[in-house]
């Protein structure tokens, strides 16, 4: 069984530019949660995909955008960097619903310059 | 709306010490509660999860407890070591049906040799 893999492990971008972050869940799950943790915080929720669809969203602007494949793998893009979106982010697999655990992934390192 | 709160944010502590690390949230309808350890901009490692008709759990030299009613949950070590330094978080589901997780700010531990 293999967990919860990220790609890449660091990032660096530029202001303004878009990027994308990946995330394979866990076997045999097919929800995925993507949150953004910024330098001594706690991780922040930013949206989640249940069986390719959206099924919640934090409070993020809509340039924070995601996809979910057939295989529940997901896809993190963000549009229009902003400094402050220099982050650790974490992907998270679950089979879904309240109170289930949730899996995390080593994370993807991206700092915006 | 849901809030986690860990206090201290950092603690020092030489080995073999024992020590308490502290997570309250305040609304007490919980699933359950999770406490995370986080090494230098790594993943989160699941190190215990507490179902809210649970008490307390046990892994090895860790012990965490729940008390809903006083909305409070502690994360016990026993006899640190320097391999513990790490940032413990702890964590509650929210109460939609994304299951998506409300973290503290964390406590961040040094244990000195």
């Amino acid at each position: 069984e293999t967990g919860v893999t990220q790609s890449p492990t660091h990032l660096i971008k530029t202001r303004g530019q878009q990027v994308t972050l990946r995330c394979s869940s866990q076997s045999g799950h097919n929800t995925v949660s993507w949150y953004q943790q910024a330098l001594g915080q706690g991780p922040q929720f930013i949206f989640q995909y249940y069986r390719e669809e959206e099924n919640g969203r934090g409070n993020f602007p809509p340039r924070f955008s995601g996809l979910q494949f057939p295989n529940y793998s997901s896809e993190l893009n963000v549009n229009a960097l902003e400094l402050d979106d220099s982050a650790l982010y974490l992907c998270a697999s679950s089979l879904g619903g309240q109170g289930t655990k949730q899996f995390f992934g080593p994370g993807t390192r991206l700092t915006v310059l | 709306k849901q809030e986690v709160t860990q206090i201290p944010a950092a603690l020092s502590v030489p080995e073999g010490e024992n020590l308490v690390l502290n997570c309250s949230f305040t609304d007490s309808a919980i699933y359950n509660l999770q406490w995370f350890r986080q090494d230098p901009g790594k993943g989160l490692t699941s190190l215990l999860l507490i179902q809210s008709s649970q008490r307390e759990q046990t892994s090895g030299r860790l012990n965490a407890s729940l008390d809903k009613s006083s909305g409070r949950s502690t994360l016990y070590i026993a006899a640190s070591q320097p391999g513990d330094s790490a940032t413990y978080l702890c964590a509650v589901p929210d109460s939609s049906n994304t299951g998506k997780l409300i973290f503290g700010q964390g406590t961040t531990l040094q244990v000195k040799p």
